[in-house]
């Protein structure tokens, strides 16, 4: 089975300060690993992915994400926070190669002024 | 493109009666998933399809939940009889074919309310 946990529901950053959303993963099998953004009343949206290729991934808004296996860990970060990234964010695995992705239970960013 | 198109936005019904939610895919994506959101349970996948054939509905919660796929652009959502329980925001998602197969596209949700 996988599964992934996202510590914290809630975080609060202050506008230009770091920020960090934890995940750390469980899985039988490398895993292929995910963050999504959720904006308020809309859809999910892909923010990056990890497929076994490089460990360190970039994704889209500033975003990078490193996949660590000794840790178990796929944390997000971005070095300096914006208004516009308060959202809530989802981290979520899958074996690849089309397999069911599991979401995990997302971590809200608020931003402060 | 348009992207994932969902339809209603929003749907407010009293208990026991049935509800359809639509969605339409992305042209050309060979997946499409539904998904259903609450506050206690997050984000949970109901069933999804491959080339319009259901793969696994083991996330479906009962037989009063049904989904369909007729076309590659079209596929719709039921539930009958209604439960206020099924209140929720439904996502449908779909996904490419080939490489970036595990990357999916979410439309804009169906919030339901069932009073």
């Amino acid at each position: 089975a996988q599964s992934v946990t996202q510590l914290g529901s809630h975080v609060s950053v202050s506008e230009g300060a770091l920020v960090l959303l934890r995940c750390n993963y469980s899985s039988s099998v490398p895993p292929y690993l995910f963050w999504y953004v959720q904006y308020p009343n809309q859809g999910l949206q892909l923010l990056l992915k990890y497929t076994s290729a490089a460990t360190l991934v970039k994704g889209i808004n500033g975003f990078e994400a490193e996949f660590k296996k000794s840790e178990t860990s796929f944390h997000l970060t971005k070095p300096s926070a914006h208004m516009s990234d308060a959202a809530e964010y989802f981290c979520a695995v899958s074996r690849g190669g089309y397999q069911k992705v599991t979401f995990g239970t997302g971590t809200k960013l608020q931003v402060i002024p | 493109d348009a992207g994932v198109i969902q339809s209603p936005r929003h749907e407010v019904t009293e208990m026991g009666q049935e509800v359809t939610l639509r969605c339409k895919p992305i042209s050309g994506h060979d997946y499409l998933f539904w998904y259903r959101q609450t506050m206690m349970r997050g984000l949970e996948l109901l069933i999804y399809f491959n080339n319009n054939v259901p793969i696994d509905d083991s996330g479906m919660p009962e037989d009063r939940f049904s989904a369909k796929m007729p076309n590659a652009s079209f596929s719709t959502l039921k539930i009958q009889p209604s439960e206020p329980r099924d209140s929720a925001v439904y996502f449908c998602a779909s996904s490419p074919h080939g490489d970036h197969q595990e990357t999916q596209y979410f439309g804009p949700g169906t919030r339901l309310l069932v009073l």
